[in-house]
């Protein structure tokens, strides 16, 4: 398996614009989060599903944030719009679903995303 | 609100020898991940403990938790340079999952 996939790598963007990060999960992973890494406020888990589903949002920052898993396969996460304090590195993780926060979670590679 | 705090925050230490980083936790967390990240890569989770008294080992890693005293342990045993890296631990609470602020670990030959 590939393991998961992310992208972009790198998004470079001006303030205002909508951005759209983009993850594909290993396949068979029931759990998919999403997280959110800077200097200044560390590691923070965003949102995650289980079998497409939101389940808990309660990281998301603001409403300026959105994230969707139209299927088993893909997952976005959208900010729109965007502001400089957004500038950080996004994860993905995807785990199975024997249940929640007790299996190992793999993380993609991340996107590092600045905002100007 | 789960608080997480790791130390030390840096750490460095001589190939060879062994050291200890502690992960404190603020309230109930009955489960524990230990994760690894190299500079400018993405993390590679290490342990999953999932009860108290857990103790999981991986190469010259050793993870613990205790749940009564809310901590966790990290031994590294004769550290070698390729251990070099930042450590976080992340506790659970109410399926909310809270990181520590990372303990960078530096091994000098």
């Amino acid at each position: 398996d590939a393991g998961v996939i992310q992208s972009p790598r790198h998004e470079v963007t001006e303030m205002g614009q909508e951005v759209t990060l983009r993850c594909k999960p290993i396949s068979g992973h029931d759990y998919l989060f999403w997280y959110r890494q800077t200097m200044m406020r560390g590691l923070e888990l965003l949102i995650y599903f289980n079998n497409n589903v939101p389940i808990d949002d309660s990281g998301m920052p603001e409403d300026r944030f959105s994230a969707k898993m139209p299927n088993a396969s893909f997952s976005t996460l959208k900010i729109q719009p965007s502001e400089p304090r957004d500038s950080a590195v996004y994860f993905c993780a995807s785990s199975l679903g024997v249940g929640l926060f007790q299996e190992t979670q793999y993380f993609g590679p991340g996107t590092r995303l600045l905002v100007l | 609100e789960l608080k997480v705090e790791q130390n030390p925050l840096f750490l460095s230490m001589q190939e060879g020898k062994n050291y200890t980083i502690y992960c404190n936790y603020s309230t109930t967390s009955d489960r524990l991940y230990w994760y690894r990240q190299d500079p400018g890569k993405s993390l590679e989770s290490l342990f999953v403990l999932l009860s108290n008294g857990a103790v999981k080992q991986e190469g010259r890693l050793m993870a613990s938790l205790d749940t009564k005293a809310r901590l966790s342990t990290l031994h590294i045993t004769a550290a070698v340079h390729d251990l070099s890296a930042t450590y976080f631990c992340a506790g659970v609470n109410n399926n909310d999952m809270r990181f520590g602020a990372g303990t960078r670990l530096t091994v000098k030959p």
